[in-house]
């Protein structure tokens, strides 16, 4: 089925270890997009992709990382999670232009 | 830095009631402004995308006007269902690669 899907769904580690979050769509859209959403200050941006091998920074990347090999793949590293990183992650994507953003289910993280 | 704002945080109606969620905007120099919905434990799920030319765009009962001088825009539902009741967002892309900047949101209950 055509869409976008994050895996894992929900993820529970320790401060320190080193956490990826796999995100993945079917439509060849060119942006990608990773957000966090968190009580008090709702979604906010984390990194995002133009296109393979083109990244940026986003509001919050500190302790983050991105990477972008193929289209299809928007992959998320923690590379030492700390507990201000548990938060539910939204991945999305969409078309250049004046089109509209398609988000998956998200991945609820957890860090203790 | 742009920083959007949704005015009622929360909303509880009856059914078959119209109404309006509001948002606005401190940077009116954007490309787009999109709502979405959120259903519990879900990801977004966009309803309209309103270009920075445009005055207004309609689905179904949905409704949603922009005027971009004030930085304001209204998302109308008709005829309020049960079925509507999610957390709605408003965004806006002030940039090119259609990075958006999020709303904390409205939730909304409507009651049968």
């Amino acid at each position: 089925d055509a869409g976008i899907t994050q895996s894992p769904r929900y993820k529970i580690t320790e401060t320190g270890r080193q956490v990826t979050l796999m995100c993945h769509q079917t439509w060849s859209h060119s942006y990608m997009f990773w957000y966090r959403q968190d009580l008090g200050h709702g979604l906010r941006l984390i990194y995002y992709s133009a296109a393979a091998d083109i990244t940026d920074k986003g509001e919050v990347p500190d302790g983050y990382v991105v990477s972008r090999s193929k289209t299809e793949n928007f992959p998320l590293t923690l590379e030492s999670a700390t507990r201000s990183q548990t938060s539910v992650y939204f991945c999305a994507s969409s078309p250049p232009g004046d089109q509209p953003q398609h988000f998956g289910d998200g991945t609820r993280l957890s860090i203790l | 830095k742009q920083e959007v704002t949704q005015i009622p945080a929360a909303l509880s109606v009856p059914e078959g009631e119209n109404l309006v969620l509001n948002c606005s905007f401190t940077d009116s120099a954007i490309y787009n402004l999109q709502w979405f919905r959120q259903d519990p434990g879900k990801g977004l799920t966009s309803l309209l995308l309103i270009q920075s030319s445009q005055r207004e765009q309609t689905s179904g009962r949905l409704n949603a006007s922009l005027d971009k001088s004030s930085g304001r825009s209204t998302l109308y539902i008709a005829a309020s269902q049960p079925g509507d009741s999610a957390t709605y967002l408003c965004a806006v892309s002030n940039s090119g690669y259609s990075t958006l900047t999020f709303g904390k949101g409205t939730m909304l209950l409507v009651s049968p």
